[in-house]
């Protein structure tokens, strides 16, 4: 069963620095690309970032570009989120999210080009 | 900010059949396969409906989705109480090299 458990959510001043992390179980880490996606209190669904099972390509929403960070341990099987300057529109739960192949929409025989598996999320306030 | 356009709501009575249509443009939807994603109340996304008109195991026939051109759609037949959830259509953007997804639309069964 595919297990992803988010952490390092917390309440941050703007202008301010935090690191999500997400630890994976129940499949092979590394032949998988992860996102990150977050919702507004009350809001929709908004893709942040995505990086490749190997870790060599990464991308970016253009309102994160240049501020986060997106990374990975495939020997820890854990997948990062280094946000800096936050903002207070950054306020939101933070889903860590599987792909169902190694790069986002590479298809692969049986993969649904989209993102099987969700964590439960990991809050973020950004506040004075 | 969302590219793809839902309706912000669609509501039925018990049993009868509803659409929530997904507007995008030639980069995604025109482009990409459309997925739908399902959140239930407090709960987390769930994919829905995959390559268009795929289902997971999980998902019980009522659903069913659609693409033409530069628009999807997802039709729930058969309405049941417990399939009062927000739902979000979502694609690629070869432009934006970037996940898009709708701007959500909550089902309410009357």
């Amino acid at each position: 069963e595919v297990q992803l458990l988010e952490s390092g959510g917390g309440s941050v001043h703007p202008g301010g620095s935090l690191r999500l992390s997400c630890a994976a179980s129940g499949f092979t880490f590394s032949n998988y690309a992860m996102s990150w996606v977050r919702q507004a209190p009350g809001k929709g669904l908004e893709w942040v970032s995505a990086i490749s099972g190997s870790g060599g390509t990464t991308y970016y929403a253009d309102s994160e570009k240049g501020r986060w960070t997106i990374s990975r341990d495939n020997n820890e099987n854990t997948v990062y989120l280094q946000m800096t300057s936050l903002r207070a529109e950054d306020t939101a739960m933070y889903f860590c999210v599987k792909w169902s192949s190694t790069r986002p929409n590479h298809y692969i025989l049986g993969s649904t080009l989209g993102l099987d598996d969700w964590g439960q999320g990991t809050l973020v306030t950004v506040s004075s | 900010q969302s590219v793809l356009t839902q309706p912000p709501s669609a509501s039925g009575t018990p049993g009868q059949r509803v659409h929530i249509s997904c507007s995008g443009s030639t980069s995604n939807i025109g482009s990409n396969p459309v997925t739908w994603y399902q959140q239930l109340p407090g709960r987390a996304p769930k994919l829905l409906m995959y390559r268009n008109n795929y289902r997971p195991s999980w998902v019980p026939d009522r659903f069913s989705g659609s693409n033409s051109g530069t628009s999807a759609s997802l039709a729930i037949s058969g309405l049941q109480a417990e399939d009062e959830a927000d739902y979000y259509c979502a694609a690629w953007d070869d432009s934006l090299n970037g996940y898009v997804f709708g701007t959500g639309t909550k089902v309410t069964v009357l």
